[in-house]
C-alpha cells in the first residue's frame, strides 16, 4: 500500500520558535507537496518538489522554507513561528506530473502556535 | 492559484439518498479530481476524470465534466453514513505550471444513519 507518513500529528510551539515539519512517502515518487489547510480557505499549496532538492514555490510559501535531500522525505520548516500559522499542514505525493496522476495525502499535522 | 470551487455548501441527506456536488473552474484543465476527507485526516483520491472525458464511474459515484460551463459535478448513490466528509474538487490548470493541483474549498457531506 502507498504511504505518506507524517511525523507529526499534533505539534504545539510557541511564537518563535523554529518548527520542522517531516514528511516521508515510500512509494519512490518524484514529486512532493506541502498544502496548509484552514477553515474557509480550503488547501493552499505552500511548497512542492518534483526532484531531489529541486523545489518551487507555491501559492503562499511566506514564512516558510523546504528541504529535499532525499527522494522519500520532504520537510517543511517554519524559520520563526508566528500564530498566523497555525493551521493543519498536509504533505502529498505523487508519481508522475499531476496531470496524470493522483495525490496521495499523509493524515496532516495540526500545528497551534501560541 | 485556487480554480476548484465547489458549491460552497453543507448537504445533510438520509442514508439511502443521493448526494450532488458541483464544482466549477476559472481556466482550461488537464484534468480533473474528486478527493474525499474524513473529519481531521488527509485527503483520499476518489476519481480522475480527463478533459476529453464527459462521464466517469466507479462504484457508487458518478462524475461528470463540462469544459464548455467549466464545471463538474460529483454524485454519490445510495449514500451511507460512512460517506460523511468532504469533499474536495481539483484540477490542474493548464496554464498554471506544471505538477500543480488546485483545491476548493470542498463541500461538507452528513449523512445521518
Amino acid at each position: 500500500d502507498v504511504k505518506v507518513t507524517q511525523s507529526s500529528r499534533y505539534l504545539v510551539k510557541r511564537t518563535g520558535e523554529k518548527v520542522f515539519l517531516e514528511c516521508v512517502q515510500d512509494m519512490d515518487h518524484e514529486n512532493m507537496f506541502w498544502y496548509r489547510q484552514d477553515p474557509g480557505l480550503g488547501l493552499r499549496l505552500i511548497y512542492f518538489s518534483y526532484d531531489v532538492k529541486m523545489k518551487e514555490k507555491g501559492d503562499i510559501p511566506e514564512g516558510y522554507s523546504v528541504s529535499r535531500e532525499k527522494k522519500e522525505r520532504f520537510s517543511l520548516i517554519l524559520e520563526s513561528a508566528s500564530t498566523n500559522q497555525t493551521s493543519m499542514y498536509l504533505c502529498a505525493s505523487s508519481l508522475i506530473g499531476v496531470a496524470t496522476g493522483e495525490l496521495f495525502f499523509g493524515e496532516g499535522s495540526r500545528l497551534t502556535v501560541l | 492559484s485556487q480554480q476548484g470551487e465547489e458549491d460552497p455548501q453543507a448537504l445533510s441527506i438520509q442514508e439511502g439518498e443521493n448526494a450532488t456536488m458541483n464544482c466549477s473552474y476559472k481556466t482550461s484543465i488537464n484534468n480533473l479530481q474528486w478527493y474525499r476527507q474524513n473529519s481531521g485526516r488527509g485527503l483520499v483520491h476518489l476519481i480522475l476524470i480527463r478533459s476529453n472525458e464527459r462521464e466517469k464511474h466507479s462504484g457508487r459515484l458518478r462524475v461528470t465534466l463540462d469544459t464548455s460551463k467549466k464545471s463538474s459535478s460529483l454524485l454519490i448513490t445510495a449514500s451511507r453514513a460512512a460517506d460523511t466528509a468532504s469533499y474536495f474538487c481539483a484540477t490542474d490548470g493548464l496554464s498554471g505550471g506544471n505538477n500543480r493541483l488546485a483545491f476548493g474549498k470542498g463541500n461538507q457531506v452528513v449523512v445521518i444513519p
